[in-house]
């Protein structure tokens, strides 16, 4: 069982934006700004989206967004493409004996 | 921009211990960031295995701590993993990668996985 609680899939149409989330605890997501999200497409490595909760990486489309709430934080893809269609990890910093933790994935459908 | 690419054995017996190396190019890695692995069981989601800081501090996943060993090699600017006591449950791709910004834990940069098989 992952540390952090993903939906298994969500779907959207091209044009749509979908909300991906990410629940942690007050010792992980909640407590600290440290949040990261990666893309992964099948057979390929994941690619950093998003860290510190809502940052960019350079070259990532400004379509992807993150924000946090509480101990739940939220990947947020607006305008869905077709290349859009992946899966999506989170990952937090941790204050418990684990340094980092992953969320167990969603896969994006897009329709 | 730097560039992680692991290498090791694809077959490891099953008790035995699974050993990868990660070779990374145009950064040193003892100037700074934490050096990771992470695993991906085929269909499956990502598992952290460690990490470790530019100054040779180490981090582990507790469920694999006992079993895990994670090294720098500065003279060859690589650094390793070992896992001892294999069964087929650790059967998986195995990245290595780097954090985005400094002494965070973020994977920016990562290699491009190999695929590990524990079968007799």
């Amino acid at each position: 069982q992952s540390a952090l609680t993903q939906p298994a899939s969500v779907s959207g149409s091209p044009g749509q934006s979908i909300t991906i989330s990410c629940t942690g605890t007050s010792s992980d997501v909640g407590g600290y700004n440290y949040v990261s999200w990666y893309q992964q497409h099948p057979g390929k490595a994941p690619k950093l989206m998003i860290y510190d909760v809502s940052n960019r990486p350079s070259g990532v489309s400004d379509r992807f967004s993150g924000s946090k709430s509480g101990n739940t934080a939220s990947l947020t893809i607006s305008g869905l493409q077709a290349e859009d269609e992946a899966d999506y990890y989170c990952s937090s910093y941790t204050s418990s004996s684990t340094l980092v933790v992953f969320g167990g994935g969603t896969k994006l459908t897009v329709l | 921009q730097v560039q992680l690419q692991e290498s090791g054995p694809g077959l490891v017996k099953p008790s035995e211990t699974l050993s990868l190396t990660c070779a990374v190019s145009n950064y040193s890695i003892s100037s700074g960031y934490y050096w990771g692995w992470i695993r991906q069981p085929p269909g499956k989601g990502l598992e952290w295995i460690g990490s470790i800081y530019h100054s040779g501090s180490t981090y582990y996943n507790p469920s694999l701590k006992s079993r895990v060993t994670i090294s720098l090699d500065t003279s060859k600017n690589q650094f390793s993993v070992k896992l001892s006591s294999v069964t087929a449950a650790d059967t998986a791709v195995y990245y290595c990668a780097r954090d985005y910004t400094v002494g965070s834990t973020d994977f920016g940069y990562w290699g491009q996985g190999t695929l590990v098989t524990v079968s007799s």
